[in-house]
């Protein structure tokens, strides 16, 4: 079965820094990936998505995350994080041609100080 | 756009009711899921189905069951609870065209069990 780590479990960013999240999961065969956020009182939602192709993906709100398949890594990042973005974010990988077995990180929680 | 509406926000039940969780998906998904949410742990899966009356367990079954008599509805349910199942739950739906999509959650019920 696969797993995913997510190194930081709270991260404290004051506005205008940089963001890199890190996720790595466990896996020989082929992946999608994915980063889900959920801000305080909503519910998740997805962030950004990984299923093939250009390994930069760019999501919503200037997020991007980059796979890395030789370090089995899904690293999320921002080039200049704003107060919004204070939330919990959660890497999550399945095995391709298997939409089933959805497993998630234990997530990090993003504050950003204004 | 798609909807995944879990019946309640927030429940306190006492310890050893039967508790019924009920998610309703209005996108004719095929896959819907049941994860827990605690603190540290991310998302850990209980269980999912793949069509109607088809069910599988996840990673952390027990204590649980699961009734999907229709594609739209998926229900958990708590045979008797106790108080390590105080948590948030969350209930997700996806496609399984092409299997390669996303999840879609709905916000989540918070049981407390005393």
């Amino acid at each position: 079965a696969q797993s995913v780590s997510q190194h930081n479990h709270h991260v404290i960013l004051s506005e205008a820094a940089s963001l890199e999240l890190g996720c790595n999961y466990s896996y020989g065969g082929t992946v999608n990936l994915f980063w889900y956020v959920q801000y305080p009182g909503q519910h998740l939602q997805l962030l950004l998505k990984y299923f093939s192709g250009d390994p930069l993906v760019k999501g919503i709100k200037g997020f991007e995350a980059e796979f890395i398949k030789s370090k089995f890594s899904f690293n999320l990042r921002k080039p200049s994080v704003q107060w919004s973005d204070t939330a919990e974010y959660f890497c999550a990988v399945n095995r391709a041609g298997s939409a089933r077995q959805l497993t998630f990180g234990s997530g990090t929680q993003l504050t950003v100080l204004p | 756009d798609v909807k995944v509406t879990q019946s309640s926000r927030y429940l306190v039940k006492r310890t050893g009711e039967k508790v019924f969780l009920e998610c309703v998906q209005d996108m004719d998904h095929e896959n819907m899921f049941w994860y827990r949410q605690d603190p540290g742990l991310g998302l850990r899966l209980i269980y999912f189905s793949y069509d109607v009356k088809m069910k599988e367990k996840g990673d952390i079954p027990e204590g649980y069951s699961v009734s999907r008599e229709k594609k739209e509805r998926f229900s958990l349910i708590l045979e008797s609870a106790s108080t390590n199942q105080t948590s948030m739950y969350l209930c997700a739906s996806s496609q399984n065209i092409g299997t390669n999509t996303e999840a879609f959650f709905g916000q989540g019920t918070r049981l407390t069990v005393v």
